[in-house]
């Protein structure tokens, strides 16, 4: 069965701090994976997307990480903002047209950032 | 601002009540999904439209019905819910086929919080 877990399930760090999130999946076949940040009541957004050649993605102060071998990725944040609060959900997937039907949505984390 | 549109924000509605939720995107996007996600759970996908045709049912009760009256359009029509039905209900949309590529996410409204009393 497609899996993908996330760690941890909830975090709280202060502003200007850095942190990372991890996603393991057990998802075959592997498309890509993408991590998407979802504030509260509303619909999640995407950040980054990698595939299995690509080691390293970065987006402003996100930088995501993907093994292909070891099936981990993460998500690190640097210099963190208030603005950064929200859930970060890893969703893999085994289409290379990201069908949605193809998806596994990882649990997410939930990220607090303190002043 | 999403580009994929979510009417109402909000909905509260009673057990015998019928209602509908709506979804429209204008970027040419011709798969069309709805997704369930209760609190602090990652979205359930419910339905997938593909060229406005029903392509995925994940065995979701026939208190729901979707239907897509064009490839702009999506709604969830609701009738007789219970109380556990309470969530949020997303629409997303992408590309498909020989329009897609990996680099084409998916596109989410900000959902209809739906309360059932």
């Amino acid at each position: 069965k497609n899996q993908v877990e996330q760690s941890p399930q909830s975090l709280i760090i202060l502003e200007g701090k850095n942190c990372t999130l991890q996603c393991n999946y057990t998802v075959s076949p592997f498309s890509n994976l993408r991590w998407y940040k979802q504030d509260t009541g509303r619909g999640p957004v995407s950040l980054t997307i990698m595939t299995f050649s690509e080691n390293t993605k970065s987006n402003g102060r996100y930088t995501a990480t993907l093994d292909a071998d070891t099936k981990q990725s993460s998500l690190h944040i640097t210099a963190s903002q208030l603005s950064d609060s929200a859930s970060y959900i890893c969703v893999v997937s085994g289409a290379p047209n990201n069908a949605g039907n193809m998806l596994t949505f990882g649990g997410g984390t939930r990220l607090m950032v303190k002043p | 601002d999403t580009e994929v549109t979510q009417t109402p924000k909000h909905l509260v509605m009673g057990m015998t009540n019928k209602k509908s939720l709506k979804c429209e995107q204008h970027m040419g996007h011709r798969a069309m999904y709805w997704y369930k996600q209760k609190a602090k759970k990652p979205p359930e996908l419910m339905f997938v439209y593909s060229y406005e045709k029903l392509s995925i049912n994940e065995s979701v009760p026939s208190r729901f019905s979707p239907e897509c009256p064009n490839s702009s359009l999506l709604n969830l029509h609701l009738h007789a819910l219970q109380p556990e039905d309470s969530a949020l209900y997303l629409c997303a949309s992408s590309q498909e086929g020989e329009e897609s590529s990996y680099n084409s996410p998916l596109h989410f409204g900000n959902g209809t919080r739906l309360t059932v009393t």
